[in-house]
């Protein structure tokens, strides 16, 4: 069962931010929300991670709703190299399960 | 670090064949995974290791087994090979609690 519902494909234009949309409406209490990336066909690249609080780092911004449904990523200036299939998960068991992600497309 | 290793990165194998996927890791990770990835689909876990001497099976384990002798090391081994393995593997680790996977850069195996 898909526990993240995410839009297929996304277009960002180079220098912009991109924001990326996940639902997770049956999120439970104790499970986190963690984002990936896959770089045409390399292993998935870590990204963020976080549970209540909106958390910041080096690469991108994440974005928990209150009710914890929902969140999203933000890369604050895009740039060509961040063109990737973009995962969101929910988990608490150290089992992540990957879904079809969305393709975030960056254009000059 | 070198972080994740896989060996080897390209493989192929005839239907019925059996071979060994290495994955190796040097940041003392206690949590090692294993995913597949058919073309164009997102991973599916196929085994996992909470640490040296402990499996158990993810969502899609049929047709495949692991072994966790050291902390460091996680084969994945395929026995009678069909052509529904084929398909990139990826390996991971993790040091345990909520922190991120770090993925090795993958195994493509096709049989034919």
């Amino acid at each position: 069962d898909a526990k993240t519902t995410q839009p297929t494909s996304m277009d960002c234009a180079e220098g912009r931010a991109a924001n990326l949309p996940c639902n997770h409406s049956t999120i439970s209490g104790n499970e986190y929300v963690y984002w990936y990336r896959q770089i045409h066909s390399q292993g998935p690249q870590y990204i963020i991670h976080g549970l209540k609080n909106n958390e910041t780092n080096e690469m991108a911004s994440l974005i928990i709703t209150e009710d914890r449904k929902s969140s999203t990523l933000i890369l604050p200036h895009a740039t060509l190299r961040d063109t990737a299939v973009y995962y969101c998960i929910v988990d608490n068991n150290n089992d992540m399960r990957f879904g079809a992600g969305t393709r975030l497309t960056v254009k000059p | 670090n070198a972080g994740v290793t896989q060996t080897p990165k390209f493989r192929i194998l005839k239907i019925g064949q059996s071979m060994t996927l290495q994955c190796t890791q040097d940041m003392n990770h206690n949590y090692m995974y294993w995913y597949r990835q058919d073309p164009g689909m997102g991973l599916k876990l196929i085994y996992y290791s909470v640490g040296a001497g402990i499996t158990d099976k993810g969502e899609v384990p049929n047709g495949y087994n692991v072994s966790r002798s050291t902390t460091e090391d996680f084969p994945l081994r395929l026995e009678l090979a069909a052509p529904s393995q084929t398909s990139v593997y990826f390996c991971a680790s993790q040091i345990g609690g909520f922190y991120g996977y770090t993925f090795g850069s993958g195994t493509r195996l096709t049989v034919v």
